[in-house]
């Protein structure tokens, strides 16, 4: 079982196009992260979550961590062909436990 | 500072044989991690490190697989007598302990071929 679902698994949008990604669990998080993968790179941390409820922006992208720290979404506003990679969740589980990750949302935004 | 360093970057070799993977951290991290992703798949925890010291291992890790820190710097992962299950990318990442919201940084993998 997946500590981490993400959904959707496959997202292609046409540049322009606003789109939500989702991080859930029935874990309680100490924090989560979002990261960005590249093929045949690895990932590249973009934001940190840490208080329920918490709203971070990332010039078009915003992150929100659920109140119960369960969940989390990532929207982008007009996506832009250069958005395109694998968008990650990880999470820290009360303890410190080393990250576990969701098994991404694998974005494509055509021209 | 030349980020988490990993080698080699690709490396095929025949089901039996045994690999060595190396991972350069960003010198002032203090925790190393691995990581194993395959296909259509998140990175998933292996072991990582707290200076030279193995803090924890993942119960998926079999006996084949090591890992070695020795002086709180570098660090390798063997694999022993590959199978083709062993295929996927190994991602090394370091980050430093005490920073608030620990922040990994990830090396660009060795992808392996097991033939």
């Amino acid at each position: 079982t997946q500590l981490l679902e993400q959904s959707p698994q496959f997202l292609s949008i046409q540049e322009g196009e606003n789109l939500t990604v989702y991080c859930n669990s029935s874990s309680v998080f100490s924090s989560l992260q979002w990261y960005r993968q590249e093929p045949g790179e690895g990932p590249v941390l973009l934001v940190t979550v840490v208080t329920g409820g918490e709203v971070k922006k990332l010039k078009r992208l915003t992150f929100q961590f659920g109140d119960a720290r369960k969940d989390s979404s990532l929207h982008i506003t007009a996506a832009q062909p250069g958005d395109t990679g694998l968008y990650l969740c990880a999470g820290v589980r009360l303890g410190n436990t080393p990250l576990v990750f969701g098994k991404g949302t694998r974005l494509s935004v055509i021209a | 500072d030349t980020g988490v360093s990993q080698d080699p970057r690709h490396k095929i070799t025949k089901r039996g044989q045994n690999v060595t993977f190396r991972c350069d951290p960003i010198s002032e991290h203090n925790r190393l991690y691995w990581y194993r992703q395959t296909l259509g798949q998140g990175p998933e925890f292996l072991t990582y490190f707290q200076n030279e010291a193995q803090l924890e291992k993942s119960r998926l890790l079999s006996d084949r697989f090591s890992a070695e820190r020795p002086k709180g710097s570098f660090s390798t992962l063997e694999i022993q007598r590959t199978e083709q299950g062993d295929s996927a990318m190994y991602l090394c990442a370091s980050s430093l302990l005490g920073a608030t919201n620990e922040k990994l940084f990830f090396g660009s993998g060795t992808q392996l071929s097991v033939l």
